[in-house]
């Protein structure tokens, strides 16, 4: 099946810069990479996502990339600020709906 | 629009009792699934429903896990009995003829 890696597991940032969370996933049919953005207690939230098609996605300050020959893609967030400390999820499925999601990024915004 | 709804949101029991999650999902989505999310991971999935069919319960341990998704809206997920390793929050999500999913607050489950 499907396995996602997810680097760094934690990561600091100071408010106003970028903050940059990597995902590689092994299955080369997987299509479809979501990310999801879960605050403490509360529910898993999908912030962006992007199919195989598109090599880049960009909502406001937050960005994903797609790399398909090296089966890896990323979050960007520019310009943090407090309210986007949380733990990030990313995820891949290949069009059986079956996500399989990573360990998850820690994001603590200092202010 | 509502979003997926889940209840109880927080289930305390002692081990070898039985539990239940509920979970209505968001309106005319088809597909609902039910994931386990332990501390520090990502969720998991356990199941997954097209309107009334379970169409992959590969991963649902099926010795003591049950669910079902009546008239095809409503879910309901079943433990009996419960075990320590069970503890753990119980996610549902729906999601409409995409693969996009929606997520509920989850029920955070203790077995002691």
């Amino acid at each position: 099946g499907e396995n996602v890696e997810q680097h760094p597991s934690t990561l600091s940032v100071q408010e106003g810069d970028s903050a940059v969370i990597k995902c590689t996933y092994s299955d080369s049919a997987s299509n479809y990479f979501p990310w999801y953005k879960q605050e403490l207690g509360k529910r898993p939230q999908l912030i962006i996502d992007i199919r195989s098609n598109v090599g880049e996605k960009k909502d406001q300050r937050i960005a994903v990339t797609l790399n398909k020959t090296a089966k890896h893609f990323s979050l960007h967030i520019t310009e943090t600020q407090p309210e986007d400390s949380a733990v990030y999820f990313c995820a891949a499925s290949r069009n059986d709906y079956k996500l399989s999601f990573g360990a998850g990024t820690t994001v603590t915004v200092r202010a | 629009e509502a979003g997926v709804v889940q209840s109880p949101r927080y289930k305390i029991i002692e081990k070898k009792q039985p539990v239940a999650f509920w979970c209505n999902p968001i309106s005319g989505h088809n597909t609902l699934y039910w994931y386990r999310q332990n501390l520090g991971q990502g969720p998991e999935l356990l199941i997954r429903y097209e309107n009334e069919e379970a169409v992959d319960d590969s991963q649902l341990p099926k010795d003591r896990f049950s669910a079902e998704r009546l008239k095809g809206v409503d879910s309901t997920l079943k433990i009996q009995p419960a075990e320590l390793g069970d503890s753990a929050v119980y996610l549902c999500a729906s999601s409409p003829e995409t693969d996009t999913q929606y997520f509920g607050p989850g029920t955070r489950l203790t077995v002691l």
